[in-house]
C-alpha cells in the first residue's frame, strides 16, 4: 500500500523563525492535505492542494504540491506560540479516495 | 453551515463490553471515513462508508464494524472491548469525489479499563 514519510518527526524553534516539514511518497498522489492537530482535538485542515506545483497560502501557511506528485511541503513564517501543535500531511492517489497520513510533525514554540 | 459532530466526546468502557461511537458529516457530505489514533501510532485508518455501503477498509479485526444511514451519518461498533482499544477515535466528512478535502470532528475519547 501507499507510504508517507513525513519530516522531520519534531522540530524545537524559538518565536519568530520559519519552519519548513515535508511529506514524501512511494505512489502518485492527486491531492494533498495539511492537517494541525491540537492535543485532544481532531484535526484541522489548514491548506489543500489539487494540482501538481500549484503553491498555495493560509496567512502565515504556504504550502506546495511537488511536480512529481510524489510530494508536498508546509511552511510556516513568523512561528507564533499558537502555532504549537502536530502537523499531518495527507494524500490521496490518483486511485481511490482513501487518505493516507503521514505520522505527523510535532512542533514547539518557544517565546 | 455546522461542522462534523461526534458523539459522545469522552467515554469510559471496561474490558469485554461493546461501544457506539457516532458521527454527523457536514451537511451534503456523502463519505465518512473513521480514524483509530493512539501516542505513537498516528492515524489509522478503520474504514470509509459513502451512501450507505462500506467503500474502504483497513487492516482492523472484525470486532470493529461500521454503517452508515441514509442521511449520511454514521456509527461505529467495537465489539469486546479490549485495553488496547483506548484511544481517540476520528471520523471525517467529505463530498466523497476524488479531489475532494475531508473535515474531521473532535474526536471521541475512548478508554477501557
Amino acid at each position: 500500500g501507499q507510504q508517507l514519510n513525513q519530516s522531520p518527526q519534531s522540530m524545537f524553534i524559538q518565536e519568530g523563525e520559519d519552519v519548513s516539514m515535508n511529506c514524501t511518497s512511494s505512489s502518485i498522489f492527486n491531492t494533498w492535505l495539511w492537517y494541525k492537530q491540537d492535543p485532544g482535538e481532531g484535526p484541522v485542515l489548514l491548506i489543500a492542494l489539487y494540482k501538481a506545483g500549484e503553491l498555495t497560502s493560509n496567512g502565515r501557511l504556504t504550502a506546495q504540491f511537488g511536480i512529481t506528485r510524489k510530494d508536498s511541503f508546509l511552511n510556516i513564517s513568523a512561528s507564533i506560540p499558537s502555532d504549537v501543535g502536530i502537523y499531518f500531511c495527507a494524500g490521496r492517489p490518483t486511485s481511490g479516495s482513501r487518505l493516507t497520513f503521514g505520522e505527523g510533525t510535532q512542533l514547539t514554540v518557544n517565546p | 453551515k455546522a461542522g462534523v459532530t461526534q458523539t459522545p466526546r469522552y467515554l469510559i468502557k471496561t474490558r469485554g463490553q461493546q461501544v457506539t461511537l457516532s458521527c454527523s458529516p457536514i451537511s451534503g457530505h456523502r463519505s465518512v471515513s473513521w480514524y483509530q489514533q493512539t501516542p505513537g501510532q498516528g492515524l489509522q485508518f478503520l474504514f470509509e462508508y459513502f451512501s450507505e455501503t462500506q467503500r474502504n477498509k483497513g487492516n482492523f479485526p472484525g470486532r470493529f464494524s461500521g454503517r452508515q444511514f441514509s442521511n449520511s451519518r454514521s456509527e461505529m461498533n467495537v465489539s469486546t472491548l479490549e485495553l488496547g482499544d483506548s484511544a481517540l477515535y476520528l471520523c471525517a466528512s467529505s463530498q466523497g469525489g476524488m479531489n475532494t478535502e475531508a473535515f474531521f470532528g473532535q474526536g471521541t475519547r475512548l478508554t477501557v479499563v
